[in-house]
């Protein structure tokens, strides 16, 4: 079956403006993930959906993140005023439940601010 | 505070050789333990978790709580084995995974 889909796959956007980064995850998971993949740095968490609720909003780096999640399926990460540590590669995964399973990860959006 | 450390980002290694990824973590209590594989332009994927205790790809890894490590081996190394490693971990009861720096290999031939 189709995996874990993210749209845009590149994205140059000028410092300050917003954007809008998509996750389509595999149905029927109910759990879903936003971490970022930074150069030399790893994936670093950002925020955990359990179908529509976000329990955890915790890796969000500042109040220019936010996301949301509709019908218990695709999600959308914004960032307003964005900047240029905002540059990185953001993976969204999804699972069938929250604990103990595999995460499936998508092919992440290549953000570049310049 | 959780933490997962890979002490090299670059590996080099001649088709043929073994090859060992070493990860080590720090964590109060059981976490559990996995390797991840990114392939030049392939989604992050998983390659194994502790609690299985596969051998994937010919790839295998012990936990060793005494010394809070979970270094990753291969005997004989293959040029396909080329990718970036992560190695991750995740509480008893947790959801998030809690990545390393990560670790890029290079088989020669």
């Amino acid at each position: 079956g189709a995996g874990v889909s993210q749209s845009p796959s590149n994205k140059v956007t000028e410092k300050g403006k917003d954007v809008e980064l998509r996750c389509d995850p595999i149905s029927g998971h109910t759990a879903l993930y936003w971490y970022r993949q930074s150069l030399g740095q790893g994936l670093e968490f950002l925020i955990y959906f359990q179908g529509n609720s976000a329990p955890d909003k915790s890796g969000l780096p500042s109040d220019r993140f936010s996301a949301e999640r509709t019908g218990g399926s695709v999600s959308t990460l914004t960032i307003q005023r964005t900047q240029q540590e905002d540059s990185a590669v953001y993976l969204c995964a999804s699972s069938p439940s929250g604990i103990g399973y595999e995460q499936y990860f998508g092919p992440g959006t290549r953000l570049t601010v310049t | 505070a959780q933490r997962v450390t890979q002490p090299e980002k670059l590996l080099s290694v001649f088709k043929g050789a073994p090859v060992e990824l070493k990860c080590n973590y720090s964590y109060s209590g059981s976490p559990e333990l996995f390797w991840y594989v990114q392939y030049s332009r392939q989604r992050l994927q998983l390659l194994l978790r502790h609690i299985s205790r596969e051998s994937i790809k010919g790839f295998t890894a012990d936990l060793n709580k005494g010394e809070t490590s979970f270094h990753l081996k291969k005997p004989f190394a293959q040029e396909e084995d080329s990718a970036m490693y992560y190695c991750a971990l995740r509480g008893p009861n947790d959801y998030k995974l809690s990545f390393g720096a990560g670790t890029t290999v290079t088989v020669r031939a």
